[in-house]
C-alpha cells in the first residue's frame, strides 16, 4: 500500500543553524504534499504545502522542495529559533482519493 | 470562527465500555477524517467521509464505527473499548476538492482505556 517514510526521527540543531527533514513517498500518483507542525499537546497545524507542478516553495524561513522523479520532498528551516522546536509531519495525497498518508514525524529540538 | 471542535478533550474508560467522540466543523468543508496518534507512529487514518452521506475505512478501522450525521458533524464510536485503543484521537476536515486541500485539525481527544 501507500507509504511515506520520514527521516530523521529526531534532529537537534543550534539556534541559528538550518534544519532539513526528508520524506519519501511510494505512490507515483501523489500530487499534494503538506507539512504540519505539532507543538507538545497541541493540534497539528499546516505550515507549508506544495503541489506536484511546482519544484520549490518558500515562505519566509521555511521552504519545501519536491523531486518527483525520486519521489521525495524535503522541508528546510533556516535561521532556526527555539520556537521552531516541535514535531514535524510530512504527508502525501492523491487527487480524488481524499486520503492523506502521513510520515511518522521528526522531533526537532533547537538548542539556545 | 471555531474551526474544528472535538468533545470531550479527555476521557477514561474501562475495558468493554462504549463511547462516542464528537466532531464538528464550521468551515463548510466536504471531507472529514478521524485519526489516532500513538507515540512514534504518526497519524493513522481510522475512517474518513469524502462527503455527506458517505464513509470509508482508513488504515486502522477495526473496533471503530463512524457516522456522518450531516455536513458539519462526524462522530467516532468505540463499541467495546480495549486497552489497545488508548490513544489521542484527532478529527480533521478539508475542502476536499479533486486537487486536495489542507486538512484542519481539532484539539484532539485523549482517551485512556483501563
Amino acid at each position: 500500500g501507500e507509504n511515506v517514510e520520514q527521516h530523521p526521527s529526531t534532529l537537534s540543531v543550534q539556534e541559528g543553524d538550518s534544519a532539513v527533514i526528508k520524506c519519501t513517498y511510494s505512490d507515483s500518483a501523489s500530487n499534494y504534499f503538506p507539512w504540519y507542525k505539532q507543538e507538545l499537546g497541541k493540534r497539528p497545524q499546516l505550515i507549508i504545502d506544495i503541489r506536484s507542478n511546482v519544484g520549490e516553495k518558500k515562505d519566509q524561513r521555511i521552504a519545501v522542495t519536491l523531486n518527483k522523479t525520486a519521489k521525495h520532498f524535503s522541508l528546510h528551516i533556516t535561521e532556526t529559533q527555539p520556537e521552531d522546536s516541535a514535531v514535524y509531519f510530512c504527508a502525501a495525497s492523491t487527487s480524488g482519493t481524499y486520503k492523506y498518508i502521513f510520515g511518522t514525524g521528526t522531533r526537532l529540538k533547537v538548542l539556545a | 470562527n471555531a474551526g474544528v471542535t472535538q468533545t470531550p478533550k479527555f476521557q477514561v474508560l474501562k475495558t468493554g465500555q462504549s463511547m462516542t467522540l464528537q466532531c464538528a466543523q464550521d468551515m463548510n468543508h466536504n471531507s472529514m477524517y478521524w485519526y489516532r496518534q500513538d507515540p512514534g507512529m504518526g497519524l493513522r487514518l481510522i475512517y474518513y467521509s469524502a462527503s455527506e452521506g458517505t464513509t470509508d475505512k482508513g488504515e486502522v478501522p477495526n473496533g471503530y464505527n463512524v457516522s456522518r450525521l450531516n455536513k458539519r458533524e462526524f462522530s467516532l464510536r468505540l463499541e467495546s473499548a480495549a486497552p489497545s485503543q488508548t490513544s489521542v484521537y484527532f478529527c480533521a476536515s478539508s475542502a476536499g476538492q479533486l486537487s486536495n486541500q489542507p486538512q484542519h485539525f481539532g484539539d484532539g481527544t485523549r482517551l485512556s482505556i483501563l
